[in-house]
């Protein structure tokens, strides 16, 4: 069974950079899982933030990076604001199907 | 604008079938695939399966393998997802995602299963 891990929780200050990482239980995480990341925020639906590694979509702000470290695939924060308090979900692609990470909650 | 407008809310017994569709507007509908998601509350997102627009071809999660079918209906410009033998625990909200880095997402749709 494919299993993608996040850290539960982080918390960061205002102001202040933060890591998220997004590990798989079959290898390191390279360029063809086509990583994808989700901010959440409590009722509403995901919004996308990074696709392939680290391509942002059009409205994903500057502070917003995607890339690859240490085997995982990494978001990173930079510059946090309030408003990025949220759950952040991470999508791996494995040839065919996807499998999401289980969340990483950030408080800030 | 480019949207996807899902179903309504569903209240289905333990047992029974869910139909939930995904209708797609504002961009060319045989251009891109389509994902289904699903959120029980308070849990992960977790990726259902997805259909390739052109021939109709599924993928599908092995949890759900046995249980789930995604079909489109071109002349609609509309998406199904069909989810089988509900259990309770299959309450949740479902998603459709249209598959270009999965960047349009429907407003969701609550299955909500109880006796």
């Amino acid at each position: 069974q494919t299993v993608v891990t996040q850290e539960p929780s982080l918390t960061v200050s205002p102001g202040g950079t933060v890591t998220l990482t997004c590990a798989s239980n079959t290898g390191a995480v390279t360029s063809g899982y086509y990583a994808n990341w989700f901010q959440q925020k409590p009722g509403q639906a995901p919004r996308p933030l990074i696709y392939s590694t680290s391509n942002k979509h059009s409205w994903t702000p500057a502070r917003f990076s995607g890339s690859l470290l240490g085997g995982k695939a990494a978001l990173t924060l930079s510059g946090v604001q309030p408003e990025d308090e949220a759950d952040y979900y991470c999508l791996l692609y494995y040839g065919g199907t996807w499998v999401f990470g289980g969340g990483t909650k950030l408080t800030v | 604008q480019i949207q996807l407008v899902q179903s309504g809310a569903e209240v289905k017994r333990p047992g029974a079938s869910v139909k939930v569709s995904c209708k797609a507007s504002g961009y060319t509908f045989s251009t891109y695939d389509m994902h289904w998601v699903r959120q029980a509350p308070g849990q992960r997102l977790e990726w259902m399966g997805w259909i390739n627009v052109d021939n109709g071809n599924t993928k599908y999660s092995q949890k759900f393998q046995d249980r789930v079918t995604i079909t489109r209906d071109t002349s609609a410009s509309t998406f199904y997802m069909e989810l089988s033998s509900l259990r309770f625990e299959d309450t949740a909200v479902y998603y459709c995602a249209r598959q270009d880095a999965f960047d349009i997402w429907g407003q969701g749709t609550m299955v909500t299963v109880s006796s």
